[in-house]
């Protein structure tokens, strides 16, 4: 089982939807996640940072976590064409000194259409 | 701010020849940054940890006299693919981690194409 599940897509959805991306983890040491944005080629955009369970909110940009279930949530409110794009989610447990090593889930590619 | 740079954004290398990536942070210090490897509609696997002044910290299954990492720099860390093989041919992400705000986050190179022919 891999540590974070990520449902791959791709997930087609009309100018102006809500989009819903979801990832669910097992391992319980993981305390920070966030949502990053990946174009064709390009490295990730960070978009999302959260530490906490519960909401986050960012302009257009809905960041969710619950930790008791082991499953957070972005979601992208007014969908524009130029959110197209694969959405992966990361998250990292508390370390003392170092880097946070990151694990990703697979991503979602998402293709919103005029 | 927070700007990584990635160079080459593209290499054709012939098999047994050795490629040099550069990862750098152009306006913030990064005492540690990441090496990915990304297969095409895959995440991205971390390959080591780059720490600046010492050696570099290999994920499981990574091979360190195949992948060197030399952090020489706050600014600067590099990833030579020695005599790559067409497996190795991937997209290779860097990352640079800062800490602001009582976090530390990861900000993403664009990433090298590599090509083995």
């Amino acid at each position: 089982q891999k540590e974070v599940e990520q449902d791959p897509g791709p997930l087609s959805v009309p100018e102006g939807a809500i989009v819903s991306l979801n990832c669910t983890y097992s391992n319980s040491a993981f305390q920070y996640f966030m949502w990053y944005r990946q174009y064709s080629r390009k490295g990730p955009e960070l978009l999302m940072y959260t530490y906490s369970s519960g909401n986050k909110e960012d302009g257009r940009f809905t960041a969710q976590v619950d930790k008791s279930s082991k499953y957070i949530s972005l979601f992208i409110r007014d969908s524009q064409p130029s959110d197209s794009a694969t959405y992966l989610c990361a998250m990292s447990a508390l370390i003392t000194g170092g880097g946070n090593k990151l694990t990703f889930g697979t991503g979602t590619q998402l293709k919103v259409e005029l | 701010g927070a700007v990584v740079s990635q160079h080459p954004s593209w290499v054709i290398c012939k098999s047994g020849t050795s490629v040099k990536i550069e990862c750098r942070s152009l306006d913030f210090q990064a005492t540690t940054m990441f090496w990915y490897r990304q297969f095409p509609k895959q995440s991205l696997m971390l390959m080591a940890t780059s720490n600046e002044g010492s050696k570099a910290t290999y994920e499981q299954g990574v091979e360190k006299d195949k992948f060197l990492i030399n952090h020489a720099s706050l600014t600067l860390s590099t990833l030579t693919v020695t005599s790559a093989h067409p497996e190795d041919s991937s997209f290779y992400i860097c990352s640079a981690q800062r800490y602001q705000g009582a976090r530390n986050i990861q900000y993403f190179g664009a990433g090298t194409r590599l090509s083995v022919l």
